[in-house]
């Protein structure tokens, strides 16, 4: 089974719009971490938001935020009021256990704002 | 920026040759990791360093090596290279020691090779 799933291949959202990007997990351990990465045209992953498993608030960052919904084992990312510069691909990404641990990642959503 | 550097940021080179690639963890880094972006597979974990030592492994072939020296640098060797090694390799650190928390991983800008 795939550990993390990123159902939306690709999405188009209005500048200045809210956006949702999906994500769902599989884990049987109660210790894991949710991240999400922006990788842009230019290929760098730059790191926008985690949420630990055992958070009790859903995490937010600026315009991101992450709705944490564990009994669902989702962990969509928000971004508010997009921007033309957000247009990029997004990776969900899970650790598994407690700190030090490698990252799954998902296939990713190509985020297309459109002005 | 992410503190990552890894270099070369591109390298062309041809099938049966060996290279290395090179990363700098952001400063204080305990753990380097070892990704692999390609079209057909995704984002895939190569292996891990923490503190000098190999910490895990993930779908690395035996063609590849890794290590990390004592200055915490790693580099990630690719041998006998093969039409399909053709992805973007990044290297990513984390751990600061006296820190705890999400254990984020920072990623390099990443090191793309092309195998003729």
């Amino acid at each position: 089974a795939q550990k993390i799933t990123q159902t939306q291949p690709g999405m188009f959202v209005q500048e200045k719009e809210a956006v949702t990007l999906d994500c769902t997990y599989d884990t049987s351990d109660p210790s894991y971490g949710l991240f999400w990465y922006k990788q842009p045209s230019s290929g760098e992953m730059i790191f926008l938001i985690y949420q630990g498993s055992y958070d009790q608030q859903n995490a937010t960052e600026g315009r991101y935020s992450l709705n944490f919904q564990k009994a669902r084992k989702s962990a969509n990312l928000v971004i508010s009021a997009s921007q033309l510069g957000d247009s990029a691909m997004y990776f969900c990404a899970m650790r598994e256990g407690p700190g030090r641990r490698a990252l799954t990642f998902g296939s990713g959503t190509r985020l297309q704002v459109q002005p | 920026d992410s503190g990552v550097t890894q270099t070369p940021k591109h390298l062309i080179t041809a099938t049966g040759q060996r290279v290395t690639l090179r990363c700098s963890p952001r400063s204080g880094d305990l753990s380097v990791y070892w990704y692999q972006q390609s079209l057909d597979q995704g984002l895939q974990f190569l292996i891990q360093y923490y503190n000098g030592e190999e910490r895990a492994k993930g779908n690395i072939l035996e063609r590849f090596s890794a290590q990390q020296f004592p200055d915490l640098h790693s580099e990630l060797n690719l041998s006998s290279l093969e039409l399909g090694d053709s992805a973007l390799y990044f290297c990513a650190s984390s751990f600061r020691r006296g820190t705890s928390g999400s254990d984020t991983q920072y990623f390099g800008p990443g090191t793309r090779l092309t195998v003729l």
